[in-house]
């Protein structure tokens, strides 16, 4: 079985400061997929990167990127240069192998202040 | 886009009523989830369809049930609703189960059962 770990429940970064947010997984799967989500107060979820566990180069999508540390078991979120828009819930999830469905951390309230 | 559209964004039940969450897509995918989140306990799966007339437990089963009769809706049935099922559901759906699969999600339905 897949397990997610997401420590911070609530975080602050002023605007235009960079912030990570923390994501550590337990799978026994050799292959598995993993993945950030954004749900700002609106209620929809919005999906932000995706990494593969074999791809060599960490994923990058605009001011979001994936820290990959495999040997840690860690996927951590990193947001450059904050936007007040940024202000939002954010979940940690992985996939593994056999059709598995999508498990879900228990996410992080980011707070951006102006 | 993908479009996954939610029946009620907000809803207000009796307990012992009969509750039905409906979850329509609209890009012919193959798989479609229904999850429940509470504070400080992330989304948690309820039940997943990954072909018409064929349904999966999830992590929390208990006091729900589903209904794929046509590939584009998925729907959520609370039997006989109880006040620990407020929550907010939430809709799902991808068209493969690769481990690189993201999820479609919809705008929730925010469920208070008095």
């Amino acid at each position: 079985a897949q397990k997610i770990t997401q420590t911070q429940p609530g975080m602050f970064v002023q605007e235009k400061e960079a912030v990570t947010l923390d994501c550590t997984y337990d799978t026994s799967d050799p292959s598995y997929g993993l993945f950030w989500y954004k749900q700002p107060s609106s209620g929809e979820m919005i999906f932000l990167i995706y990494q593969g566990s074999y791809d060599q180069q960490n994923a990058t999508e605009g001011r979001y990127s994936l820290n990959f540390q495999k040997a840690r078991k860690s996927a951590n979120l990193v947001i450059s240069a904050s936007q007040l828009g940024d202000s939002a819930m954010y979940f940690c999830a992985m996939r593994g192998l056999r059709n598995t469905p999508l498990v879900f951390g228990k996410g992080t309230r980011l707070s951006v202040i102006a | 886009d993908v479009k996954v559209t939610q029946s009620s964004r907000y809803l207000v039940k009796r307990t012992g009523e009969k509750v039905f969450l409906e979850c329509v897509q609209d890009m012919d995918h193959e798989n479609m989830f229904w999850y429940r989140q509470d504070p400080g306990l992330g989304l948690r799966l309820i039940y997943f369809s990954y072909d018409v007339k064929m349904k999966e437990k999830g992590d929390i089963p208990e006091g729900y049930s589903v209904s794929r009769e046509k590939k584009e809706r998925f729907s959520l049935i609370l039997e006989s609703a109880s006040t620990n099922q407020t929550s907010m559901y939430l809709c799902a759906s991808s068209q493969g189960t690769g481990e690189n699969e993201k999820l479609f999600f919809g705008s929730g339905t925010q469920l208070s059962v008095l």
